[in-house]
């Protein structure tokens, strides 16, 4: 089955700091996606990567699969508030979905 | 913009009896899942759906789970005889036709066996 880890387990940052999310797979990744969960809410979907290499952006917040799709990471710039929540990468082995262990974001004023 | 919705948002069941959760995808969306999140765990894939059949199901969708789309608009879930285990947020999601489609989530029903 496919396993994805992600780091840090749990993130406190500053207003206005960077901060980087990694998650790695134990198998090529054919697919790899970003949720955003808030607490008691649903998961919302950030971005999607799929070709080695490939970087996405939107807003604040870019993503990065690596050149061998094994790894992502997740980058926030200067964060705000609002960007606090729990971060999920996710993977789609073309039978089952697969999500991450999760990042708990914390953005303090 | 569309968006998936699901009912209830909170439902309290005694243990052995049968629940269904049910879940309004996006209208041109073709398939659809279910997911659970015990509390503090991780997001685990039940079952997906297409074409009025199960497309896959995880070992977690027992024979105690069933989904079903009963008409054009709802897809719903059942477990027969819920178990205190059974406890946990359920998320229902519906995606385009094609592949590597992004999924879009709903808010989740938080269930409560006692």
């Amino acid at each position: 089955s496919q396993e994805l880890e992600q780091s840090p387990q749990s993130l406190i940052v500053q207003e206005g700091k960077n901060l980087t999310i990694n998650c790695t797979s134990s198998k090529t990744l054919y697919g790899l996606y970003w949720y955003k969960q808030k607490y008691g809410e649903g998961l919302i979907f950030l971005m999607m990567l799929q070709k080695g290499g490939e970087e996405k952006s939107h807003e604040k917040i870019t993503a990065k699969l690596d050149e061998k799709k094994q790894q992502s990471s997740l980058h926030i710039t200067a964060s705000q508030p609002s960007h606090a929540g729990i971060y999920l990468c996710g993977a789609d082995t073309g039978n089952q979905f697969y999500f991450g262990t999760g990042t708990s974001l914390t953005v303090i004023p | 913009e569309p968006e998936v919705t699901q009912t209830p948002s909170h439902q309290v069941t005694q243990m052995g009896q049968e629940v269904i959760l049910r879940c309004v995808p996006i209208s041109n969306h073709l398939y659809f899942y279910w997911y659970r999140q015990i509390l503090g765990q991780k997001v685990e894939f039940l079952v997906s759906f297409y074409n009025n059949e199960i497309s896959e199901k995880s070992e977690i969708f027992d024979d105690q789970f069933s989904v079903e789309r009963p008409d054009g608009s709802n897809f719903t879930l059942k477990i027969r005889s819920t178990k205190l285990e059974d406890s946990a947020m359920y998320f229902c999601a519906s995606s385009q036709l094609g592949s590597n489609q992004p999924q879009h989530f709903g808010d989740g029903t938080r269930l409560s066996i006692l």
